[in-house]
């Protein structure tokens, strides 16, 4: 089934530490890719996207995330964390051959230990 | 930016009980809107696409006698969840996207949520 997968449910790192989060999906053909972050008791916000081009994209707050079309794989990236990205954070696939709908993935705690 | 604003942010209904949420577009007309649902520790699950005029569209195994959608404006959509059961108790989402400005397939635009506990 086609799917959005996020291989880490939670991790824990300290501040400055360099920060990785994968993401993988299974659709084919034409996709959008997303990164949502949801601070506590706060709704989703966009952290980035990628339509087309440059497959490494800078998002806010120092994030980016790199599209690699073989692996199928939008992974999010920060060198260096601090305690305020402590979050939950979404990675989010829009395909054409799913409709457009926008499908998720599992999520990723993100606890940053000041 | 495109806002959407949700009503309530949080309820706690008697069990049996209906709640209405409302999903509104602040300053954008939205002809479609999405719901999710989100369980604790879980992901966003799409419930349905509201569609503006017409029936919703509903994501396999989600009731649509019990989770009513209606988009009778370009501005607002309502959830009712009906006969509420105490599984019913999550996080529902809505989203819209801003027709005139965002092209298909462009980020959603998210309310705040609603908590629903269901007692």
């Amino acid at each position: 089934a086609q799917s959005v997968s996020q291989h880490n449910h939670h991790v824990i790192l300290s501040e400055a530490a360099s920060l990785e989060l994968g993401c993988n999906y299974s659709y084919g053909g034409t996709v959008n890719l997303f990164w949502y972050v949801q601070y506590p008791g706060q709704h989703l916000q966009l952290l980035l996207k990628y339509f087309s081009g440059d497959p490494l994209v800078k998002g806010i707050k120092g994030f980016e995330a790199e599209f690699i079309k073989s692996k199928f794989s939008f992974n999010l990236r920060k060198p260096s964390v601090q305690w305020s990205d402590t979050a939950e954070y979404f990675c989010a696939v829009n395909a054409k051959a799913a409709g457009n709908k926008l499908t998720f993935g599992g999520g990723t705690r993100v606890l940053v230990k000041p | 930016g495109a806002v959407v604003s949700q009503h309530p942010s949080w309820v706690i209904c008697k069990s049996g009980t209906s709640v209405k949420i409302e999903c509104r577009s602040l300053d954008f007309q939205a002809t479609t809107m999405f719901w999710y649902r989100q369980f604790p520790k879980q992901s966003l699950m799409l419930m349905a696409t509201s569609n503006e005029g017409s029936k919703a569209t509903y994501e396999q195994g989600v009731e649509k006698d019990k989770f009513l959608i209606n988009h009778a404006s370009l501005t607002l959509s309502t959830l009712t969840v009906t006969s509420a059961h105490p599984e019913d108790s999550s996080f529902y989402i809505c989203s819209a996207r801003d027709p005139f400005r965002d092209r298909e397939g462009s980020p959603l635009h998210f309310g705040n949520g609603t908590r629903l506990t269901v007692t």
